[in-house]
């Protein structure tokens, strides 16, 4: 099956600094790559994905790169701000019916310092 | 997502005890999921559904059940099976090849 490694596990920045947190994926057959962002205690809410066909998204200070060659995927965050910090998780889906099984990275803990 | 309810926000389950986790979803989604969320870590895909009375097994099916009799409701069963049963449950919804959306969680403890 699917194998997700992400890194860092943690991560401080200063506001106003860039923050990038990476993936690799192992299924060569995967083609959707989502990011959720998941605040103390609360749900994880997507912020931004990527099809397979697509190898940049961007959404205002938020970007996501594909290299399906190498297999991984990273997510770009600029001009971070306090409320920035929680916990992010990357996923990869393959293709499996209708419905995306999605299997998710280990998490890492941004934290953006005043 | 206010259209995902999950309930009770937190249970307690007493050993040989089963527990159900209750799902509903008012957003007309076909698929629905169930994911464990342990500290410090992701999530893991117990079970998921993508019409009304099918589910498949995820990647830690062991001492879960799910039914799916509604398309709005997806309940999960904690077995006495599962030894290890204390977690941060969550439950998810999609239109078919969509985003999924996830509900607020059940936190389940062992008394």
């Amino acid at each position: 099956g699917e194998n997700v490694e992400q890194h860092p596990s943690t991560l401080s920045v200063q506001e106003g600094d860039s923050a990038v947190i990476k993936c690799t994926y192992s299924d060569s057959a995967s083609n959707y790559f989502p990011w959720y962002k998941q605040e103390l205690g609360k749900r994880p809410q997507l912020i931004i994905d990527i099809r397979s066909n697509v190898g940049e998204k961007k959404d205002q200070r938020i970007a996501v790169t594909l290299n399906k060659t190498a297999k991984h995927f990273s997510l770009h965050i600029t001009e971070t701000q306090p409320e920035d910090s929680a916990v992010y998780f990357c996923a990869a889906s393959n293709p499996s019916g209708s419905a995306r099984q999605l299997t998710f990275g280990s998490g890492t803990q941004l934290t953006v310092l005043p | 997502d206010g259209g995902i309810t999950q309930s009770p926000k937190y249970l307690f389950r007493k050993e040989g005890q089963n527990v159900t986790l209750s799902c509903e979803q008012n957003l007309n989604h076909d698929a629905m999921y169930w994911y464990r969320q342990d500290p410090g870590q992701g999530l893991r895909l117990i079970y998921y559904s993508q019409i009304v009375n099918d589910f498949q097994k995820g990647d830690i099916a062991e001492g879960y059940s799910v039914s799916r009799e509604k398309k709005e409701s997806f309940p999960l069963t904690v077995t006495s099976a599962q030894k290890n049963p204390t977690a941060f449950y969550l439950c998810a919804s999609s239109l078919n090849y969509q985003p999924q959306h996830f509900g607020d969680g059940t936190r389940l403890s062992i008394l």
